[in-house]
This record gives C-alpha cells, sequence and structure tokens, in this order.
C-alpha cells in the first residue's frame, strides 16, 4: 500500500554478519523512517530521514545506520547484527513531518 | 521526552459491543495526534486530531481530543470481528512516539 516496498521480507542470518534492509517508495515523499517493532514495545523509531543524505537518530540507533542516496531509497543497515536485533522492522513515510505516515509490509529478521 | 500511554493494554468484547480506547499524551509542543489500525501487517491510518479538529468520525469508528486534558479517545460501535486488532496512537513530531497500543479481540 501507499507506493511502499520493503525487501526481504523475512531473513534469517547469523549474529556477526551485516544485514541491509531496503526501502522503496514510489510516492515521492520526503521522509522516510524506519522502525523497529517488539512485544511490549510498540513501535520504536530507528532512524529517519528528511531528504536525500539527510538523516537523523531515533530512539533505539545504537547499532544501526542509514543511508539515503535517492529519494525513493532508504537503506538500513545492521553491521554486526546481534540477537537483541530479532524483531520486525517497518518502513514509512510521509509527505512533511506532522503529517500521517504510511507503513511498508515490513520485514521479519531473525538472529540466530 | 514526549511520551504517549495507551490503555487498556487489552480487551475482549462481543459482536455489537461498544468498545471506548484511551490514549493520553505528554507533549512539549503539540501539533496532532494520530490513531492507527494494525491488524496482521503494518499499522494502518485511521484519524488525525489537530487543534483546528478535535473530533473525527468514519463510519462505526469516531475519535475525539482534549487538548486541555491531553487525552484522545477512540470509539468503535457496533463491533465486528474485523475490529479485532491493535490500535496504535501516535504524536507525529520528528521522533515519532507510539503508545504501546491497545489489542481488541471481538468475539462472534
Amino acid at each position: 500500500d501507499a507506493g511502499i516496498t520493503q525487501s526481504p521480507r523475512h531473513k534469517v542470518t547469523e549474529t556477526g554478519t551485516p544485514v541491509t534492509l531496503r526501502c522503496h517508495q514510489t510516492e515521492n515523499h520526503r521522509y522516510m523512517y524506519w522502525y523497529r517493532q517488539d512485544p511490549g514495545h510498540g513501535l520504536r523509531l530507528i532512524h529517519y530521514s528528511y531528504g536525500v543524505k539527510d538523516t537523523d537518530k531515533g530512539e533505539v540507533s545504537d547499532g544501526y545506520s542509514v543511508s539515503r542516496s535517492k529519494t525513493e531509497d532508504f537503506l538500513l543497515t545492521l553491521e554486526s547484527a546481534t540477537s537483541s536485533q530479532t524483531s520486525v522492522y517497518f518502513c514509512a513515510i510521509s509527505v512533511s513531518s506532522d503529517q500521517p505516515q504510511h507503513f511498508g509490509d515490513g520485514t521479519r529478521l531473525s538472529i540466530l | 521526552e514526549d511520551k504517549v500511554v495507551q490503555s487498556p493494554l487489552s480487551l475482549v468484547v462481543h459482536e455489537g459491543d461498544t468498545v471506548t480506547l484511551n490514549c493520553s499524551y505528554e507533549v512539549t509542543n503539540f501539533r496532532s495526534l494520530l490513531w492507527y489500525k494494525q491488524e496482521k501487517k503494518a499499522p494502518t491510518f485511521l484519524f488525525m486530531l489537530t487543534s483546528s479538529g478535535i473530533e473525527k468520525k468514519s463510519g462505526r469508528l469516531s475519535s475525539i481530543l482534549d487538548k486541555k486534558e491531553l487525552f484522545s479517545i477512540l470509539n468503535i460501535t457496533a463491533t465486528q470481528t474485523g475490529d479485532s486488532a491493535v490500535y496504535l496512537c501516535a504524536n507525529p513530531d520528528y521522533k515519532l512516539s507510539f503508545g504501546a497500543g491497545t489489542t481488541v479481540t471481538v468475539r462472534a
């Protein structure tokens, strides 16, 4: 929905390996966000972007980095994955910071 | 730090019942409050409440905002099994703060 595609949809990997998740949008929205969702914690913001090459940290940014080289793509990288990063990751987009965000379908990441 | 608290954490009702969900917020620079519904996948947007629009309605769902008391209510009337979901409220600042959600289960 809302022209947001997350890839991969599912991934299983081992501790210590690098992982990159991709979010692609076709809406030309300025803002893009990465969240993780865990039982008991709800949705927590990892990083967000307010334009090409413009990013900032969210609530739970440790262990994650992001990059946005094009308006349509926002990448989330786990440099060295840990088991605590097992989660469902959602990408979201919005026209501006005070407008509703629209979410992708999520990536289920398991780190063994 | 901005904070959004939802209650109850979960509830179970029967079809036809009315459900009232609560969201209280403590934000330093209030602009609006959002409600989302999440079923199996991604959250889907329901309502946005702002200073100029403190009540919204869509079919059986409605929401009000009390800026003085810093809370919002989401009502669902004549519930159906398809209303079973997690309902989230959020403050849409740069670092969007979501509440933990209320899980609603509607039994036939």
